[in-house]
């Protein structure tokens, strides 16, 4: 177990709807990373926040977005849902003192579905 | 954008072999990480290198930092029935907006006991 908590696990809808993902990190963490892992694709970063603020993005498509709250969860909001767009969602944290060095903790993810 | 090209894709082995997997990239990382991914689960860091040419151990698993700062390899020694799963490289740049890790493609590990 990680300490990152991530909600719902699995979760099927239909193409056009709308999605949102949810993250606690680990006790004490500050940075909450977001990644896509698709069978063709690999895991590929969407956008990191750290304490509130975006801090570094990737290939985050417009129809995403995401935000830290106060509390430090996250979530991320997936719109427009395609096809395209089943896949795994892993939300990672990292310590306080080792933000961007690469050690994340990694969540069990949640599996969307599009249909 | 910078890419991670990850060999072999799957390896299938017998419980008591070592096994060998590298990563190369055309551009160089100031960190190279390892991560093992098994099903159901997300990835969980083995290894970190940060200086080029360093060689670090955790148990049975050995990883290296290439010289050139462009590749690293990772060998587990001695196979066993739970070191099955899907291993992944990482190169980390830090500073800017590289703030962010690039993952290879996987191997996958199969071991027959």
């Amino acid at each position: 177990d990680s300490g990152v908590t991530q909600t719902p696990k699995h979760l099927i809808t239909a193409t056009g709807q709308r999605v949102t993902l949810r993250c606690s990190p680990r006790s004490g963490d500050l940075s909450v990373y977001w990644y896509q892992q698709s069978l063709d694709q690999g895991l590929q970063f969407l956008i990191q926040y750290y304490n509130g603020e975006e801090r570094a993005k990737g290939n985050i498509l417009e129809r995403f977005s995401a935000q830290q709250f106060p509390d430090l969860h996250s979530e991320l909001n997936l719109s427009s849902l395609e096809l395209g767009d089943s896949a795994l969602y892993f939300c990672a944290s990292s310590e306080r003192d080792r933000v961007n060095t690469g050690e994340l903790f990694f969540g069990e993810g949640s599996r969307l579905t599009v249909l | 954008g910078q890419q991670l090209n990850q060999s072999p894709q799957s390896m299938f082995i017998q419980e008591g072999e070592d096994v060998s997997m590298n990563c190369t990239s055309s551009s160089i990382f100031n960190t190279w990480l390892w991560y093992k991914q098994d099903p159901g689960e997300g990835p969980v860091l083995l290894i970190a290198l940060y200086k080029a040419g360093e060689l670090t151990s955790n148990g049975r698993l050995t990883a290296q930092f290439g010289i050139t700062r462009k590749d690293s390899f990772l060998n587990i020694s001695a196979s066993i029935p739970s070191d099955v799963g899907i291993y992944f490289c990482a190169g980390q740049n830090y500073g800017g907006s590289q703030g962010n890790l690039i993952f290879g493609k996987g191997t996958k590990l199969s071991v027959k006991p």
